[in-house]
């Protein structure tokens, strides 16, 4: 059974603080590793690819765990407008559709 | 500006009654996709196109039907037998039809709700 698994949150942290969410997939041969963001009611868009020898975008770092089936997303310096859903989003082979976990929801405030 | 456009943006639907959903891309991409999410649920995926003439079902199909006669539009029916329709629906595309390797582009999605 193909599972991607988050917490859903919600996780509520003040201005500044440095939050980190982890997703765990089931499937160890998984190749492609995503983190989309989502404000309600509204369509999701792609954070970061993840790749294996992780990576980092501003405030944003991304890591991936072969060993332990996980990746994280870490947010430093958070700001109000990171406020949203992130969504963890998972290969499981090569021709058939990305699989998407439930989303954990980030709440930053003032 | 190329992306995907998705109407309407609100939609009802009364008791044994068939709706279709429109998506078209201007992005000329191979693959399609429609989502449903429920509040507070992520998404699950109904149908998939890779190429024109051709789709398969994804994880909750039962109830839906889509048709893919252009590379551009991949319009989505929910259908009387689907008993539960009220969700938000998204329509995505990738570039090519190599499904787990490729970033996904969303239209702005659909809300139906049963009357």
């Amino acid at each position: 059974r193909k599972e991607v698994e988050q917490d859903p949150g919600p996780f509520n942290v003040p201005e500044g603080a440095t939050v980190a969410f982890n997703c765990t997939y089931s499937n160890s041969a998984s190749q492609s590793f995503f983190w989309y963001r989502q404000d309600c009611r509204k369509e999701p868009k792609l954070l970061m690819s993840v790749y294996s020898s992780g990576n980092e975008d501003g405030r944003f770092t991304a890591q991936l765990n072969r060993a332990s089936q996980y990746i994280s997303l870490l947010i430093r310096d958070s700001k109000l407008s990171d406020s949203a859903t992130y969504l963890c989003v998972v290969s499981y082979s090569g021709n058939t559709p990305l699989v998407f976990g439930k989303g954990t929801r980030l709440s930053v405030i003032a | 500006d190329g992306g995907i456009t998705q109407s309407p943006k609100y939609l009802f639907r009364k008791e044994g009654q068939n709706v279709t959903l429109s998506c078209e891309q201007n992005l000329n991409h191979d693959a399609m996709y429609w989502y449903r999410q429920d509040p507070g649920q992520g998404l699950r995926l109904i149908y998939y196109s890779q190429i024109v003439n051709d789709f398969q079902k994804g994880d909750i199909a039962e109830g839906y039907s889509v048709s893919r006669e252009k590379k551009e539009s991949f319009p989505l029916t929910v259908t009387s037998a689907q008993k539960n329709p009220t969700a938000f629906y998204l329509c995505a595309s990738s570039p090519t039809g190599s499904l787990a390797a490729e970033k996904l582009f969303f239209g702005s999605g659909t809300q139906l709700s049963v009357l």
